[in-house]
């Protein structure tokens, strides 16, 4: 079974400095997919970044890049250059290509920039 | 619309009665989720859709929970016999298709509250 585990309950960041967010996985497929989301105090879910199992390159997005390990099943958010607007719950998601493919969130972190 | 649209945004429901929500995902996107979010936890999965079935049901909680999408768009997730324990916010995702790497777009959620 698929399991996303993010040990951060909450982190705490200057701006315009950068911060990683934890994400580990399990997972036994070998084809899957991780995936970032940010959820404002509005509550909405934001996409922010994909890694695929086979990319042998870190995804980049923006000030937004993942540091994928995979041997270590591994997949941080590194935010660079913290915005204040980045004040945020985020979310690291799974998706496995060989079952279901239903996308399993963990629990989050709650990030807060300070000016 | 343009995006995943939710109805209605609030509902307030006393035990043991009967709720619908609904669901209108992007225009095209074969792929729906239902996901329960509890104050402080990350979304849990509930069901997916894929086009008008259901290819993964193994998240509702009991047999009080029921979901359909007949016509592969909009969908009901349905509610019997509420409990106070069902109060959360329901978030509705959809995506465009099982390609790797496609993101889910969610609604604004229904936050349900049963007394």
């Amino acid at each position: 079974a698929q399991k996303i585990t993010q040990t951060q309950p909450g982190m705490f960041v200057q701006e315009k400095e950068a911060v990683t967010l934890d994400c580990t996985y399990d997972t036994s497929d070998q084809s899957y997919g991780l995936f970032w989301y940010k959820q404002p105090s509005s509550g909405e879910m934001i996409f922010l970044i994909y890694q695929g199992s086979y990319d042998e390159q870190n995804a980049t997005e923006g000030r937004y890049s993942l540091n994928f390990q995979k041997a270590r099943k591994s997949a941080n958010l590194v935010i660079s250059a913290s915005q204040l607007g980045d004040s945020a719950m985020y979310f690291c998601a799974m998706r496995d290509y060989s079952g279901s493919e239903k996308l399993v969130f963990g629990k989050g972190t709650k990030l807060t920039v300070n000016p | 619309g343009a995006g995943v649209s939710q109805t209605p945004s609030n509902k307030v429901t006393e035990k043991g009665k009967y709720v619908e929500l609904r669901c209108d995902p992007i225009s095209g996107h074969t792929a729906l989720y239902w996901y329960r979010q509890s104050l402080g936890q990350g979304p849990e999965f509930l069901i997916y859709f894929q086009g008008t079935g259901a290819a993964d049901d193994s998240g509702l909680p009991n047999d009080r929970f029921f979901a359909v999408r007949p016509e592969g768009s909009v969908s009901t997730l349905k509610i019997q016999r509420t409990e106070r324990g069902d109060s959360a916010v329901y978030l509705c995702a959809s995506s465009l298709s099982r390609d790797r790497g496609t993101e889910a777009f969610f609604g604004q959620g229904t936050r349900l509250t049963v007394v």
